[in-house]
């Protein structure tokens, strides 16, 4: 049982949509992290939020933490297809040593 | 690119053997993270290591180890190879050991056991 929860596992659009895709758990986290990968590569991070109901945005990508720090949820308006790949949740189990990735959502923009 | 150096990329090996994976992290990063990423598990955390000690351990096999130099480059070991080793391996480095900090991960190692 995965501690972080991704879905959809798959999406599928045509670019200049728009996708939303969601991370959830029955934890509490103090922080959660996401990062995109690419085929073929190592993930990168995209961006960390930290207080519950914080929203940040990075270009057409907005992120939020829920307010009780147990979800979150990525949003990509207008996708192109530079968004493909497979988007990866991540927090710490505790305020320790060990963060854990969710399985990921594989996004696939067509054009 | 991330600044975290993996060799090799690719490696190709029979049931049995043994190989080592080498990591390098960014300049500056003292915490060295191993990760085994396949399709029905996902990425699952293997071990940490901060400035050359073992920080923390996840889900690593008995037939692996791991080990960080004085120089902070990192080596994962796996022996007695079998069929389901099979993975994409990552190297990631952070500045910090706690969990929450940004990580930085490596292009991997493709490992096939043939």
């Amino acid at each position: 049982t995965q501690l972080l929860e991704q879905s959809p596992q798959f999406l599928s659009i045509q670019e200049g949509e728009n996708l939303t895709v969601y991370c959830n758990s029955s934890s509490v986290f103090s922080s959660l992290q996401w990062y995109r990968q690419e085929p073929g590569e190592g993930p990168v991070l995209l961006v960390t939020v930290v207080t519950g109901g914080e929203v940040k945005k990075l270009k057409r990508l907005t992120f939020q933490f829920g307010d009780a720090r147990k979800d979150s949820s990525l949003h990509i308006t207008a996708a192109q297809t530079g968004d493909t790949g497979l988007y990866l949740c991540a927090g710490p189990r505790r305020l320790g040593y060990k963060l854990s990735f969710g399985a990921g959502t594989t996004v696939t923009v067509r054009a | 690119d991330s600044g975290v150096t993996q060799t090799p990329k690719h490696l190709i090996t029979a049931t049995g053997q043994r190989v080592t994976l080498r990591c390098s992290p960014r300049s500056g990063d003292l915490s060295v993270y191993w990760y085994q990423q396949s399709l029905d598990q996902g990425l699952q955390f293997l071990i940490q290591y901060y400035n050359g000690e073992e920080r923390a351990k996840g889900n690593i096999l008995e037939r692996f180890s791991a080990q960080q130099f004085p120089d902070l480059h990192s080596e994962l070991n796996l022996s007695s190879l079998e069929l389901g080793d099979s993975a994409l391996y990552f190297c990631a480095s952070s500045v910090a050991p706690q969990a929450g900090n940004p990580l930085y991960f490596g292009p991997g190692t493709r490992l096939t056991v043939t």
